[in-house]
């Protein structure tokens, strides 16, 4: 399976504190992506990287990708409350167009 | 809100029942998904449509038959459904089945009793 594990499962971070959360996958990938999701609701893209890109940025959002590894890292700088959410990621496989396979996700708690 | 609608919101059905989901984009998209989300586990792809045309089909129990009329409405008509079955449903679409970025609905609550 291509499946994305994210890791840490849960993060508990202060308001301000910057948040990293990482990505493995296990086979060949066109492309990466982050969403997040608010408790209950649809999931929002954040940022997609391309397989040949190694790093991101969007905001405060900083995204990077190691393909020797197979892992990717999304960094939340000076979190804020609102960032409050789980985030996933998705990919797809080489070759071709594959459906977009999401990982459990990391529950991010940003503490006002 | 993305452009994807979803209803209803939230939805109790008994196993004998017959209800359908709907899902609608005003994005110009071409491609529909459907998704299952339950607690703790990946959310799972149930189906695809692109162009109208079922695509994907993730070995899903008959129970779920969706329904695309057109590239705008997704439905998911639900029967004889299990308490196993109770999760969010999420619609999502995209600009066509090769452009990867996805914009998700909402998502409607369903308990099965």
């Amino acid at each position: 399976s291509q499946q994305g594990e994210e890791d840490p499962q849960a993060l508990s971070i202060q308001e301000g504190e910057n948040a990293t959360m990482n990505c493995s996958y296990k086979t060949s990938i066109n492309n990466l992506q982050w969403y997040r999701q608010n408790s209950g609701r649809g999931l929002v893209h954040l940022i997609l990287i391309r397989s040949n890109e190694r790093e991101k940025h969007s905001g405060r959002l900083r995204v990077t990708l190691d393909t020797s590894k197979k892992s990717s890292s999304l960094l939340i700088t000076a979190s804020r409350a609102a960032d409050t959410a789980s985030y996933f990621c998705a990919t797809d496989s080489t070759p071709g167009n594959t459906p977009l396979v999401f990982g459990k996700g990391t529950r991010l708690s940003v503490i006002a | 809100e993305t452009g994807v609608t979803q209803t209803p919101r939230h939805l109790v059905m008994g196993m004998t029942n017959k209800k359908s989901l709907k899902c609608e984009q005003h994005l110009g998209h071409n491609a529909m998904y459907w998704y299952k989300q339950s607690a703790k586990k990946p959310l799972e792809l149930m189906f695809v449509y692109n162009f109208k045309e079922q695509t994907e089909n993730n070995s899903v129990p008959s129970r779920f038959s969706p329904e695309c009329p057109n590239s705008s409405h997704l439905f998911l008509h639900l029967h004889t459904l299990q308490p196993e079955d109770s999760a969010l449903y999420l619609c999502a679409s995209s600009q066509d089945e090769g452009y990867n970025e996805q914009f998700f609905g909402p998502g409607t609550r369903l308990t099965v009793l």
